[in-house]
């Protein structure tokens, strides 16, 4: 089963200064990788997602990331953080080869933006 | 589209009732899934279903129902509530795998 991995639970920025969070999964064959952030006491929004193709993702707010699949990761960036950027962050796989399967999500990094 | 909607907000229970939460969607999608979040827990499957009529397992299914009549309604059942359900629940749909996961604003429910 695929599996992923936030190292990270909590990471401190200063406002303007970059971000990098991490994912890295398990998989055996090219996965469908998404990366979704939850504000306080709201759902879930879709940042950007990875099917094929280029493997640098452009998202929504200034946020990108990048498929390295010979270390299994998908880490999300950005060049400078802004005090709204505050919220938890979560990485999902998902199988490219079966039909039946839902995503599997990280357990989150939360992104405290500091003064 | 309202998209995924999900009722109510906030629940309060006392142990061994039971009760459903609502979640429909009006995209038309095959994929609905419900998770369950808790602080340092991530999102965990509870239940999910790939069509009308079609439901399995997800990681943490037991004292959990779900049934899918129609495309658009994926229902949850508590059976007999316990204090370790309370958490916030969310209820998601997607078209096919390789789409996007909308998902529902969620419910808040408190076991006491």
């Amino acid at each position: 089963a695929q599996s992923v991995t936030q190292p990270d639970i909590h990471i401190t920025v200063s406002e303007g200064a970059s971000l990098e969070l991490r994912c890295n999964y398990s998989y055996g064959a090219t996965p469908y990788l998404f990366w979704y952030v939850q504000s306080p006491g709201q759902g879930l929004q879709l940042l950007l997602k990875y099917f094929s193709g280029d493997t640098l993702v452009q998202g929504i707010k200034g946020f990108e990331a990048e498929f390295k699949r010979s270390q299994s990761s998908f880490n999300l960036r950005k060049p400078s953080v802004h005090w709204s950027d505050a919220a938890e962050y979560f990485c999902a796989v998902g199988k490219s080869n079966s039909g039946n399967t839902p995503l599997v999500f990280g357990k989150g990094t939360r992104l405290s933006v500091i003064a | 589209n309202a998209g995924v909607t999900q009722t109510p907000k906030f629940q309060v229970l006392k142990t061994g009732q039971s009760m459903t939460l609502q979640c429909a969607q009006d995209m038309n999608h095959e994929y609905m899934s419900w998770y369950r979040q808790d602080p340092g827990m991530g999102l965990r499957l509870i239940h999910y279903s790939v069509g009308a009529g079609i439901t399995d397992q997800g990681e943490v299914p037991n004292g959990y129902n779900v049934s899918r009549s129609t495309t658009e309604d994926f229902p949850l059942r508590l059976l007999s509530a316990a204090p370790s359900q309370t958490s916030v629940y969310f209820c998601a749909s997607r078209r096919t795998l390789a789409h996007e996961q909308y998902f529902g604003p969620g419910t808040r429910l408190t076991v006491t």
